[in-house]
């Protein structure tokens, strides 16, 4: 059972440049998310999705796309890079209901350079 | 929104000792979560212990303990009987409607 996985661990892009941050669970949660992780900033909420085809803005959304065409996968896109989206990404899922709600379960990160 | 303020940016244990790390929060909603989750340095966000607002009685998880003080909006974590796995950063967060928003944290290091 591999849980939340994100893909690539490390990234390092010049200004400008796009790419794709990609976030993959096996639970069956219809709730998955977008954190960045910041210096002194905690976690700050960039893009949600509460199921398929549905998709809603965070707290710092500016920047970046997302999609979400299937109950398992959840990309990030940056469509052109800037060196303030330097930064520690994290993908995370709830069941979202219930006694489970807010309880996230958190891939392992993906570290983006920007140059 | 919410915010979630932890007003301890560093905080230091002796092991085996008790530790209390804090946490305010600001919601306008009657119904939400609270959490503790811990970072150590292989990054990943491990929860250690959850509140729901409607419940009174404080959350216990082995050594960890909640202090949930609804009026006041704070929910501080305490850890007794340190031990030097628990260094780590501490994260407080609170969510409602889809929405968890995160403190800056609290970097816990406990000396042998």
């Amino acid at each position: 059972n591999a849980g939340v996985t994100q893909t690539p661990k490390f990234q390092v892009l010049k200004t400008g440049q796009s790419m794709t941050l990609q976030c993959a669970q096996d639970m069956n949660h219809e709730y998955m998310s977008w954190y960045r992780q910041d210096p002194g900033m905690g976690l700050r909420l960039i893009h949600y999705s509460v199921g398929a085809g549905i998709t809603d803005q965070g707290e710092v959304p500016n920047g970046y796309n997302v999609s979400r065409s299937t109950t398992e996968d959840f990309p990030l896109r940056l469509l052109s890079a800037a060196p303030s989206q330097t930064s520690v990404y994290f993908c995370a899922t709830t069941l979202g209901t219930g006694v489970m709600a807010g309880e996230l379960f958190f891939g392992e990160g993906s570290r983006l350079t920007v140059l | 929104a919410q915010t979630v303020t932890q007003s301890q940016p560093e905080m230091s244990v002796q092991e085996a000792e008790t530790v209390t790390l804090s946490c305010t929060y600001d919601t306008s909603e009657s119904d939400y979560y609270l959490f503790w989750y811990k970072q150590p340095p292989s990054r990943q966000m491990i929860l250690v212990i959850r509140q729901e607002a409607y419940k009174q009685q404080n959350a216990t998880e082995n050594r960890f303990s909640v202090n949930f003080q609804k009026a006041a909006k704070s929910f501080s974590l305490k850890i007794s009987d340190s031990q030097l796995g628990d260094a780590a950063m501490y994260f407080c967060a609170e969510y409602n409607n889809n929405d968890m928003r995160f403190g800056a944290g609290t970097r816990l290091t406990v000396k042998p």
